[in-house]
């Protein structure tokens, strides 16, 4: 069972904002990443550490962490970010990486 | 940028063995944190094995002591040998750069991803 908590479904209408979140208790130590994948693709990081975004990736995706809960945040999704999102940080032991189970993100 | 290549993936029976390779370009494999990640069809990714720039590996409990990561520095390659294959290890292995600093805060993620190559454990 993995030790990161996403919803397996969010959906978001077309231009609006919406929260992923992802829950763990490593997380109160560890920052997550994030990261989007399509169908047939390989995943591609969109977040890490303390909201840094790698180049190429839009202005509109931000991410946040509160006690235990990290949060990928979409401000005006787009179209284009239909997709599968995935976080990802350390186990408790700090030694092992965990994903959490990952969250179909629908745009309407 | 940096870009990674895997081969090596296929059909094999159950209890058999499998390597498979990713081959960098655009930095060394030597001086970062290479991991593998696999993911099963229609599933979730899945944590499989780091390899540190000092040779430090760990491995999912999953794998442990059935898989060996490993690299060739002169080739740049890195690798990962799959031994006593079950069914339930049939996914798509990706290989994974981690970016990992700290300034104060620490930062890490996979942020060079090869195309992935499919294992099937079948018989």
């Amino acid at each position: 069972s993995s030790e990161l908590t996403q919803d397996p479904t969010v959906s978001v209408a077309l231009g609006q904002t919406v929260r992923i979140t992802c829950q763990g208790d490593s997380l109160g130590t560890y920052f997550a990443s994030w990261y989007q994948q399509k169908p047939g693709q390989a995943p591609v990081l969109v977040i890490y550490g303390k909201n840094k975004r790698p180049s190429g990736i839009p202005d509109r995706f931000s991410g946040s962490r509160s006690g235990n809960t990290a949060a990928l945040i979409i401000t005006g999704a787009q179209a284009a970010d239909e997709a599968d999102y995935y976080c990802n940080s350390r186990d408790s032991s700090g030694n092992h990486l965990v994903f959490g189970g990952g969250t179909k993100l629908t745009v309407l | 940028e940096g870009q990674l290549v895997e081969s090596g993936g296929g059909l094999i029976q159950p209890g058999g063995s499998l390597r498979l390779s990713c081959a960098a370009s655009g930095f060394a494999v030597s001086n970062t944190y290479m991991n593998w990640v696999r993911q099963a069809p229609g599933k979730g990714l899945e944590w499989v094995s780091v390899l540190y720039s000092g040779a430090t590996t760990y491995y999912a409990d999953s794998v442990k002591g059935r898989f060996t990561i490993s690299r060739d520095d002169s080739k740049n390659t890195l690798f990962l040998q799959m031994n006593n294959l079950r069914p339930e290890d049939t996914a798509v292995y990706y290989c994974a750069k981690e970016t990992f600093f700290c300034t104060g805060d620490c930062y890490e993620g996979f942020d060079i991803w090869g195309q992935g190559t499919l294992v099937t454990v079948s018989s």
